[in-house]
């Protein structure tokens, strides 16, 4: 049982690249969430998931997009890199008991 | 909307102490409340959480917390602070019925043997 991991660990792009962030979970949770980590702001919610096929805004969507094609995928995707996504990212997933498990990050730098 | 504060950037304490963390919120209806903690390069782990019941939830490592409606906190508590608790912490809240957990900007501890 593996709960929430993520991939990958670390990564560096240049201004204007795109990439995707893979969360997958093994707890066949319902709900998933993607959040990004900043110094002093906490946890901010960048999309979520209700269950497959379904995704949501958060409190600061703008520049991501995310899909949920599997139950146990969530996938968060950024189309064209700016510095002010430099940050740790990190996804969760959750029961209707709403109790979030969280995976171990993901550290992102924008140059 | 929902919204959760917690007042003290950094706590000090020594070990063998008592421990507070403090937190208020906001929300419609009644609270979801959860306590989360953060250990370096590590995603955040479950301690605690209040749904409904008993106003003093405990939780794991000896952790505990008390929800009081009328003044709308849930500190975070410990009987005797261990080196090892030194850990950034996130006190978190949720309306029934909705999806969103707001979390703090989180509150670190340090634990001075």
């Amino acid at each position: 049982n593996a709960g929430v991991t993520q991939t990958p660990k670390f990564r560096v792009l240049k201004t204007g690249q795109s990439m995707t962030l893979l969360c997958a979970q093994d707890m066949n949770h319902e709900y998933m969430y993607w959040y990004r980590q900043d110094p002093g702001m906490g946890l901010r919610l960048i999309h979520y998931s209700v269950g497959e096929g379904t995704t949501a805004k958060g409190e600061v969507p703008d520049g991501y997009n995310v899909s949920r094609l599997k139950k146990q995928n969530f996938l968060l995707g950024l189309e064209s890199a700016a510095p002010s996504q430099t940050s740790v990212y990190f996804c969760a997933s959750s029961s209707r008991d709403s109790t979030q498990y969280f995976g171990p990050g993901t550290r992102l730098t924008v140059l | 909307a929902q919204s959760v504060a917690q007042p003290e950037d950094q706590v000090n304490v020594a070990e063998g102490n008592p421990l507070t963390v403090k937190c208020t919120y906001s929300v419609s209806g009644n609270p979801y409340l959860f306590w989360y903690v953060q250990y370096p390069n590590r995603g955040l782990q479950f301690l605690l959480k209040y749904i409904t019941g008993d106003n003093l939830v405990k939780g794991s490592y000896g952790f505990e917390a008390e929800f009081n409606k009328s003044q709308t906190s849930f500190h975070l508590k410990k009987p005797s602070a261990l080196v090892s608790d030194s850990a950034l912490y996130f006190c978190a809240v949720r309306d029934t019925g909705g999806f969103k957990t707001i979390f703090g900007a989180g509150t670190r501890l340090f634990v001075k043997a």
